[in-house]
């Protein structure tokens, strides 16, 4: 079945700790593919994308996600969490329409 | 500003008691779409529209409507309400197919008891 799978539900990391968020995606095709972030509260914002070409991708916020055909992995990645970037992030795939994870949860601890 | 509106942020309602959640985007695109957002369950499309008097279903639209008579507008609309209708609902838009990304409302939270 098509399905998109974010396998934590919840994480947390040390203020200037590295992040990896990941994301698994089950579908015939290369999908289109997207990282969301709801901050509480508030809808959701696009923080990057990848169509095709260049694996990695760079976003706002100094995010940035590889994609990995190998894998059908589309993993979220920051090299230094701020306080601020705690939130739920989505991944999302388009083949159709677009699908969503389940989200996960990230806390960022002092 | 570029953005996605809907009304209301927050509603209570009974069941069975009709209600409308308004959306509305500026942005001139041609794709919206509506989702809600449950625990656990991430989003999931309710219907969406590829343009005016255009619409489809999307995953979970049992007990809803929509309607698309302008561009801009993409009402969801509760006949009925039920109490599993407790939901975060999302509406979004997009120039052209969701392969370009959708732009979100700031969510619909609705309770109904």
């Amino acid at each position: 079945a098509q399905s998109v799978t974010q396998p934590d539900i919840h994480i947390t990391v040390s203020e200037g700790a590295s992040l990896e968020l990941r994301c698994n995606y089950s579908y015939g095709a290369t999908p289109y593919l997207f990282w969301y972030v709801q901050s509480p509260g508030q809808g959701l914002q696009l923080l990057l994308k990848y169509f095709s070409g260049d694996t990695l991708v760079q976003g706002i916020k100094g995010f940035e996600a590889e994609f990995k055909r190998s894998q059908s992995s589309f993993n979220l990645r920051k090299p230094s969490v701020h306080w601020s970037d705690a939130a739920e992030y989505f991944c999302a795939v388009v083949v159709n329409d677009m699908r969503f994870g389940a989200g996960t949860r990230l806390t960022v601890k002092p | 500003e570029a953005q996605v509106t809907q009304n209301p942020r927050y509603l209570i309602t009974v069941t069975g008691k009709k209600l409308t959640v308004t959306c509305s985007q500026n942005m001139n695109h041609e794709y919206m779409s509506w989702y809600r957002q449950d625990p656990g369950l991430g989003l999931r499309q309710i219907y969406y529209s590829m343009n005016v008097e255009v619409t489809d279903k999307g995953d979970v639209p049992e007990g809803y409507k929509v309607s698309r008579k302008e561009k801009r507008n993409f009402p969801l609309i509760l006949e009925s309400p039920s109490p599993n209708q407790t939901s975060l609902y999302f509406c979004a838009s997009s120039p052209g197919r969701a392969t370009y990304g959708y732009t979100f409302g700031s969510g619909t939270r609705l309770t109904v008891v």
